[in-house]
């Protein structure tokens, strides 16, 4: 597996509450994402990150926020977490420069927030 | 905007049967197209991938898939399936814009493997 690590890999939080979840990489790898899953859905993009300090939205990032201040972490926030955010969360990394395709992306065994 | 549709939520076959499972996808360029499995529990493991070149790709675990740009299809195949096969396997297309890896996946095709 490539060097990712995902904590906590298990989380119940309360409605209202906020939650952080951490992503760290060993692979220097410019590029780091979240997604989050859910039956029926797949994975979808919530957020990702092309750079320390460095970030963009993706399809699902409604009551999410993120931050990168060093290369090998990005954190996923959850400011009010809401039922509807239960879910698996995943974070996966890439970078073209070092693996010579664009779009490969390695991911994280998962986070399960549960939202009660 | 892209998407992928695999059009078999759960799928079973009998060990040593083949197998075959669909994705069709929607990209308006040349796709960058992904299958990945993820056991229980686990994160996804990338399968094999497409970029260019050669339309029928070889993966890992005995894994081929084939690149239909007439049919916007990218079926996965396995002549002969193993019981340790059981998973979820994803279909994903990604976009060639030459930085970051922005996916768009599947819902999914659950493989059950019957002994």
């Amino acid at each position: 597996d490539a060097g990712i690590t995902q904590s906590p890999r298990h989380k119940v939080t309360e409605t209202g509450t906020p939650v952080t979840l951490r992503c760290h990489q060993t692979e220097n790898h410019r590029y780091m994402y979240w997604y989050r899953q859910d039956p029926g859905h797949g994975l979808r993009l919530i957020h990702y990150s092309y750079g320390v300090k460095d970030t963009d939205k993706g399809e699902v990032s409604d009551g999410y926020s993120v931050s990168r201040s060093k290369t090998e972490d990005f954190l996923l926030t959850l400011e009010s977490a809401t039922s509807s955010q239960t879910s698996v969360y995943f974070c996966a990394i890439s970078d073209p420069a070092r693996t010579g395709r664009n779009t490969e992306a390695f991911f994280g065994q998962g986070t399960r927030l549960t939202v009660v | 905007a892209q998407s992928v549709t695999q059009p078999d939520i759960h799928i079973t076959v009998s060990e040593g049967a083949s197998l075959e499972l669909r994705c069709n996808y929607s990209y308006g360029a040349t796709p960058y197209l992904f299958w990945y499995v993820q056991s229980p529990g686990q994160g996804l493991q990338l399968l094999l991938k497409y970029f260019s070149g050669d339309t029928l790709v070889q993966g890992i675990k005995g894994f081929e898939a084939e690149f239909k740009r007439s049919q916007s299809s990218f079926n996965l195949r396995k002549p002969s399936v193993h019981w340790s096969d059981a998973a979820e396997y994803f279909c994903a297309v990604g976009a060639d814009t030459g930085t970051a890896s922005k996916l768009t996946f599947g819902t999914g095709t659950r493989l059950q493997v019957t002994l």
